[in-house]
């Protein structure tokens, strides 16, 4: 089944311990992608990849990092978190052929930190 | 920089009739994708229906179509035959055609629809 999962689902943590949460895709995509969700504020866009160890700032990546070592796996990593990065974190994938790059997103991570 | 604008906060429906969700959108590109994705309580982003901006015809999906109209740069979605399932938030997105850039989705901020019984 094609799919993008993202580990652990959910978690909480307190200020300045560092954590990882991980994303990976089945299908072989070129593209992946971070946002954060927020109430009244829609999803932006954290930090994306455009394959293998290209990497690029999204709107939001203030407090963030990224590495592409594999195509498959898409780590977000918060080197030391605040509680202003509490919320809903998705990863999503997209091939970059197809007509619309329908892009295919993770289950969520809800993060909380105090 | 493109901007995607739902005013509406939250919507409501009784079952079985027909709700209309609003979406405008700011850019100066040509050509572009829109889409509509639904977001359920179990948070699952859910892609409804899309629509490429170099079609004339408005993309339909069984009970899910779109209202098109690119001069105005306004995107609604329609919901026939409302049903409960159909409850959840809503989001109208944005995404640049071009193959060599970042193929980010830009999010209106969403609408939440409720159905009543």
């Amino acid at each position: 089944e094609a799919q993008v999962t993202q580990n652990p689902r959910y978690l909480i943590t307190v200020t300045g311990k560092k954590l990882t949460v991980t994303c990976s895709q089945n299908m072989n995509h070129e593209y992946m992608s971070w946002y954060r969700q927020d109430p009244g504020l829609g999803l932006r866009q954290i930090y994306y990849s455009m394959n293998v160890e290209v990497t690029d700032k999204g709107d939001v990546p203030e407090g963030y990092k990224v590495s592409r070592k594999e195509k498959r796996n898409f780590p977000l990593i918060l080197e030391s978190p605040s509680p202003n990065q509490t919320s809903l974190y998705f990863c999503a994938s997209s091939s970059r052929t197809g007509v619309s790059y329908e892009q295919y997103f993770g289950p969520g991570t809800r993060l909380t930190v105090t | 920089a493109q901007t995607v604008t739902q005013s509406q906060p939250e919507m409501s429906v009784q079952e079985a009739e027909t709700v209309t969700l609003s979406c405008t959108y700011d850019t100066s590109e040509s050509d572009y994708y829109l889409f509509w994705y639904k977001q359920p309580p179990s948070r699952q982003m859910i892609l409804v229906i899309r629509q490429e901006a170099y079609k004339q015809q408005n993309a339909t999906e069984n009970r899910f179509s779109v209202n098109f109209q690119k001069a105005a740069k306004s995107f609604s979605l329609k919901i026939s035959d409302s049903q409960l399932g159909d409850a959840a938030m809503y989001f109208c997105a944005y995404r640049s055609p071009y193959t060599g850039a970042n193929s980010k989705l830009t999010f209106g901020k969403g609408i939440t629809l409720s159905v009543r019984p």
